[in-house]
């Protein structure tokens, strides 16, 4: 299995802050990489797919990159409503596919 | 517009099989490229990938979990059909069902619409 290793687990944060998330994987995934936002009581919602490229209707504050085994998500000028939990997931060509552990984006 | 939506037991005992169904609405399994998966989530930790089915009935499974589950479709009811045999109350989760899109672009790979989940306990 792929596994994926997110950092930092939690991080504070305030409005208009820059945010940053980083995803590792155990192996090389190319570009196979998806970004989630989770808010309490809700199912997860995609935001980045390709490590990359944004989802339609996402903000453009959200921004993705590398490739191979690095990865970054960036949240730039915070919002209120981007106060959630944050998962990667690898999703390369052929399942299975495996989620990070999570980073908690809370409020300073 | 896409939605999905989980039902089955919210209660199971131990030992027993859970049998969950995902009814979609806004899109064919019929489609080239779709494809239907289930994730879990235990309360407080993160999202776990169970299994996925795609439009051609190609099935792919967790590995760790690969010998319990079984997942199924029925094109014409629009439904999707997981079970996990042998339960355990470790398998007390948050049951979603999401849908996979058609690559139109490069890596395009992910769940892009997630049903609201079904919460399943599992306990004597």
């Amino acid at each position: 299995d792929i596994q994926m290793t997110q950092s930092p687990s939690s991080v504070s944060a305030s409005v208009g802050d820059r945010v940053t998330i980083t995803c590792r994987a155990s192996q090389d995934i190319s570009k196979w990489l998806a970004w989630y936002q989770q808010k309490p009581g809700e199912a997860p919602k995609l935001l980045i797919y390709g490590a990359s490229s944004l989802q339609s209707g996402v903000p453009s504050r959200f921004s993705g990159s590398g490739s191979g085994t690095d990865f970054t998500l960036t949240i730039t000028n915070l919002q209120p409503e981007d106060f959630a939990t944050y998962y990667c997931q690898q999703a390369k060509s052929s399942p299975p596919w495996t989620f990070g552990q999570g980073t908690k984006v809370d409020m300073k | 517009q896409i939605t999905l939506k989980e039902s089955g037991p919210t209660l199971v005992r131990p030992t027993q099989t859970l049998t969950l169904t995902c009814t979609f609405s806004g899109f064919s399994l019929n489609t080239n490229g779709v494809g239907v998966g289930w994730i879990r989530q235990p309360p407080g930790k993160a999202p776990e990938w169970l299994a996925l089915i795609y439009w051609d009935d190609d099935k792919r499974y967790s590995p760790s979990l690969k010998s319990r589950l079984t997942i199924s479709k029925d094109t014409f009811k629009n439904q999707v059909v997981l079970s996990l045999s042998n339960m355990d109350p470790v398998d007390t989760a948050r049951y979603y069902c999401a849908h996979r899109d058609t690559p139109t672009r490069p890596f395009q790979n992910a769940f892009h619409i997630w049903g609201q989940g079904t919460m399943v306990t599992v306990s004597s």
